[in-house]
């Protein structure tokens, strides 16, 4: 596609729900990151993949907390047992090459914990 | 701790001024700095960067500087438009280090007054 879509746009849960965020990058990028802006902040680094590998995972807080990009396009963010701290936007992007400079973000899925 | 900071929420500048947004760091090991550019409900969109073996990036309107001894950059956007009314972030990388992940500062939101 002509850019990073993220679905859904907004998603409100109950909390102690599951939730799962998805991702579709620019066709063809290798590398894919997730970052989680908490209002009034900049986003923060969750988690990189290159291709289907996960090469950086330091940024996600929990283990209630899961990604995976199984054949290295879309990708998909769980987040299990949600609380209320979980609110936020999640946004991911993509880039063509290694590394992030120059990547494209989506315009993010707002959660909302209830 | 905030490795990256802006430290202006906010800013207003009349239409045809100078806008000036600055950001600092602590990080010694941040070799590469970009500047992105947010739009209410949309992902940020990459501005502008710099590496740490440069002190002044220019394109356009946008130029950014870089004091690597103080520790701090800006983004000069001159003659200011009513359409860069929006938020701005200063991000950090370490990719010397290995580390492909951005770490954003709060952001600075610029309100051009036409």
């Amino acid at each position: 596609g002509a850019g990073v879509s993220q679905s859904p746009r907004y998603k409100v849960a109950k909390r102690g729900q599951d939730v799962a965020l998805r991702c579709d990058p620019i066709s063809g990028h290798v590398s894919l990151f997730w970052y989680q802006q908490a209002l009034g902040q900049g986003p923060e680094f969750l988690t990189y993949f290159q291709n289907e590998a996960q090469l950086d995972k330091s940024g996600l807080p929990s283990d209630r907390f899961f990604a995976e990009r199984p054949e290295g396009s879309v990708s998909t963010l769980k987040i299990q047992r949600t609380q209320q701290e979980d609110s936020a936007v999640y946004l991911c992007a993509s880039s063509l090459a290694m590394g992030g400079y120059g990547y494209t973000f989506g315009s993010g899925t707002r959660l909302t914990v209830v | 701790d905030q490795q990256v900071k802006q430290n202006s929420p906010s800013l207003s500048v009349q239409e045809g001024r100078i806008s000036i947004l600055n950001c600092d760091y602590t990080n010694s090991m941040f070799d590469y700095f970009l500047w992105y550019k947010k739009y209410p409900a949309e992902g940020p969109t990459f501005l502008i960067s710099i590496s740490s073996i440069k002190d002044k990036n220019e394109d356009g309107r946008f130029t950014v500087f870089l004091n690597k001894s103080a520790k701090h950059l800006s983004l000069h956007i001159v003659p200011s438009q009513p359409g860069d009314s929006a938020v701005y972030f200063c991000a950090a990388s370490a990719e010397g280090a290995g580390s492909y992940q951005l770490t954003f500062g709060k952001g600075t939101k610029l309100s051009v007054i036409p």
